[in-house]
């Protein structure tokens, strides 16, 4: 199957600083890519549809200007948590889009905000 | 409202024994359902696409059903082994949108 890489995989970090998060398409481009969250023994959140080339879409009750994302190639996409706080510790993980619309997802990055 | 649903939540089975995981959706509809697998800490892994125009796919020991009148999708793992154990999650893709909508999953357990 298709690969997706995110980096990095564990981060800490202090309260008010941004953190930024890559998610690269290795073997493919993808027009199309995802960031979700996920909390301790929960499902999947998505937070929001990355479009190379044009603004991000964010989900509902999404703060577009605390979580800025990035898509200015066909393999990469960014996630910065601005002004990061304990609250927004979680799992983060992306996916992209191959043919028959098919999801591959990365390994996800652990935020921790202290 | 398109929602996705697992049920049970978790289960726990001795090696060796065939498993049947379900998932249903509301709204047939469907583009495409895909299942996952978890692994504690770590990121999803691709396991079964299965296309709204398909009734199943097969990968070695695993066999995915699709009934869209019904609204449900199983997972068949034959012969199920220590290490299939892992959080299984069931995810819906809808006409009109890119967007996947997950189930909660399941977790399951195999125990040797």
């Amino acid at each position: 199957g298709a690969v997706v890489s995110q980096h990095p995989s564990r981060v800490i970090c202090k309260s008010g600083t941004s953190v930024k998060i890559e998610c690269r398409s290795l073997d493919f481009q993808a027009t199309t890519m995802f960031w979700y969250r996920q909390f301790p023994k929960q499902s999947l959140m998505l937070m929001a549809t990355s479009n190379e080339g044009s603004k991000a879409t964010y989900e509902q009750g999404v703060e577009k200007d605390k979580f800025l994302i990035n898509h200015a190639s066909l393999t990469l996409s960014t996630l910065t948590v601005t002004s990061a706080h304990p609250e927004d510790s979680s799992f983060y993980i992306c996916s992209a889009v191959l043919r028959d619309n098919e999801q591959f997802f990365g390994p996800g990055t652990r935020l921790t905000v202290l | 409202k398109q929602e996705v649903t697992q049920i049970p939540a978790a289960l726990s089975v001795p090696e060796g024994e065939n498993l049947v995981l379900n998932c249903s959706f509301t709204d047939s509809a469907i583009y495409n359902l895909q299942w996952f697998r978890q692994d504690p800490g770590k990121g999803l892994t691709s396991l079964l696409l299965i296309q709204s125009s398909q009734r199943e796919q097969t990968s070695g020991r695993l066999n995915a059903s699709l009934d869209k009148s019904s609204g449900r999708s199983t997972l068949y793992i034959a012969a199920s082994q220590p290490g299939d154990s892992a959080t299984y999650l069931c995810a819906v893709r809808w006409g009109g949108s890119e967007k996947l909508v997950f189930g909660k999953g399941m977790k399951l357990t195999v125990n040797p």
